[in-house]
């Protein structure tokens, strides 16, 4: 069966970095889009970034552009999000979801149950 | 900037039908938004219901359904249960990097 399996959060002082994993298994993982979604605590659900099956195309929201990055291992089945300069308003739930398409479009399909990274000092 | 519009809260009695919408400030929503719906309940992961505006997952209990209405997309519930009391977030799809989650909405069932 399907699994997502996020882990990397934890506490960090603002502007620091932090670097979340997403280990997939049970689908072929180089053959679809993969997303990260965040969740504030006690808020709705916010779309952070997408990569393409290959890698080759990576898109992000305007509130993390320039300050995280989205990458893929299709050898290691394995997504991740590096994220730089962080500050108190990333402070939420990092999901990690697959999509249906090859490309980037939406995180349609199966999602893991998410890390909590909180940014405080 | 583009934002994404559900009904904040709603109530159904069980075994009653209730609709959800999801409106964008761009104009009339289409099947080219692929909309999304996901339902969320209380300490739990987000859950795909719906994709590309009508299709069910697997586990997608039938009485959940999707369409375009009026402008908008849809998520109907048929015969409401206790257990789908729940958060309920639509997404829309505008190219590239623009990825929008609804507000979401509070279903209650009373």
């Amino acid at each position: 069966q399907v699994q997502l399996l996020e882990s990397g959060g934890g506490v960090v002082q603002p502007g620091r970095s932090l670097r979340l994993s997403c280990a997939a298994s049970g689908f072929t993982f180089s053959s679809y889009g993969m997303h990260w979604v965040r969740q504030a605590p006690g808020k709705g659900l916010e779309w952070v970034a997408v990569i393409s099956y290959d890698g080759s195309n990576m898109y992000y929201a305007d509130s993390v552009k320039g300050r995280f990055t989205i990458s893929r291992d299709n050898s290691k089945n394995t997504l991740y999000l590096q994220m730089n300069s962080l500050r108190p308003e990333d402070t939420a739930v990092y999901y990690c979801a697959k999509g249906i398409r090859a490309v980037a479009g939406t995180p349609d399909d199966y999602w893991g149950q998410g890390t909590l990274v909180i940014v405080s000092s | 900037q583009t934002v994404v519009t559900q009904e904040p809260s709603l109530t159904v009695s069980p075994g009653g039908t209730v609709t959800l919408t999801c409106a964008s400030s761009t104009g009339a929503v289409t099947s080219s938004s692929y909309p999304n719906w996901f339902q969320q309940k209380p300490g739990q992961a987000p859950r795909a219901l719906i994709y590309s505006t009508y299709n069910k997952h697997s586990w997608t209990p039938a009485r959940f359904s999707g369409s375009l209405l009026g402008g908008k997309a849809a998520l109907t519930l048929s015969g409401v249960q206790p257990e789908d009391e729940a958060e309920y977030y639509c997404l829309l799809y505008f190219g590239g990097a623009l990825v929008v989650f609804g507000g979401g909405t509070k279903l209650t069932v009373l």
